[in-house]
């Protein structure tokens, strides 16, 4: 069962480039989540959205920025990236911000900046 | 602070064979959240179990099963009878109520089931 969906799942763009990520989500929850999964290290969280609203930015550089025009769609919208910025983004959504809600996850977007 | 580790990097196993994924947890919240999560090749992290903190009441799934001891402050995961499709990175994480109510994640454990 894949309640969120991402796209693109791969790719590859360079350092000029202006790209977006898209997030969707069919559970009908209310808070949505940005992650950052780079080799050898943990989940990072990069942004969280608690009814539309930004609730979390986690000293994110302003090269990556999130948008959310409803509870059902993230994006995350990519430019002048650097090489380092190559990661799998995962999105994930839960029902609420708060409490002991479940998040549940995307299958990612591969992205390699050349 | 909250932290997860685990401190398995990597298990690699022959089919059929039991094994257990160890989660060592930090907090000084009373009230929190522990979850595993498993990671095939394709990327999308899987969701598991949830435990509250104030049940240790340990689970039973089919093949899986979770030990959750909260005077070790662990929750371990074990695969019976283990399979060539467990074969996946496995995170435990845990997320606090209040606080940052952050899920905070361990670095995973890679598991490879051999036929």
């Amino acid at each position: 069962e894949t309640g969120v969906t991402q796209t693109p799942r791969h790719l590859v763009m360079g350092m000029t480039n202006k790209k977006s990520l898209k997030c969707e989500q069919h559970l009908g929850h209310n808070a949505m989540y940005w992650y950052k999964q780079s080799a050898k290290k943990p989940l990072e969280l990069m942004f969280v959205y608690n009814f539309k609203e930004q609730t979390e930015n986690n000293s994110v550089p302003s090269r990556f920025s999130p948008e959310c025009p409803n509870s059902s769609h993230l994006f995350l919208h990519l430019h002048t990236l650097q090489p380092e910025d190559s990661a799998l983004y995962l999105c994930a959504s839960s029902q609420d911000y708060r409490g002991p809600d479940t998040q549940y996850f995307g299958p990612g977007t591969r992205l390699t900046v050349l | 602070a909250q932290k997860v580790t685990q401190a398995q990097t990597e298990i690699s196993v022959v089919e059929k064979e039991d094994v257990t994924l160890d989660c060592v947890y930090e907090t000084r919240d009373t009230t929190y959240y522990l979850f595993w999560y498993k990671q095939p090749p394709s990327g999308e992290l899987v969701f598991l179990i949830r435990r509250n903190s104030f049940d240790e009441q340990n689970e039973i799934s089919g093949r899986y099963s979770w030990n959750f001891q909260k005077s070790t402050s662990s929750f371990n995961f074990t695969i019976t009878a283990s399979q060539v499709v467990d074969s996946a990175v496995y995170f435990c994480a845990l997320r606090t109520q209040g606080g940052s109510e952050k899920l905070v994640f361990g670095k995973g454990t890679k598991l490879t089931v051999n036929p």
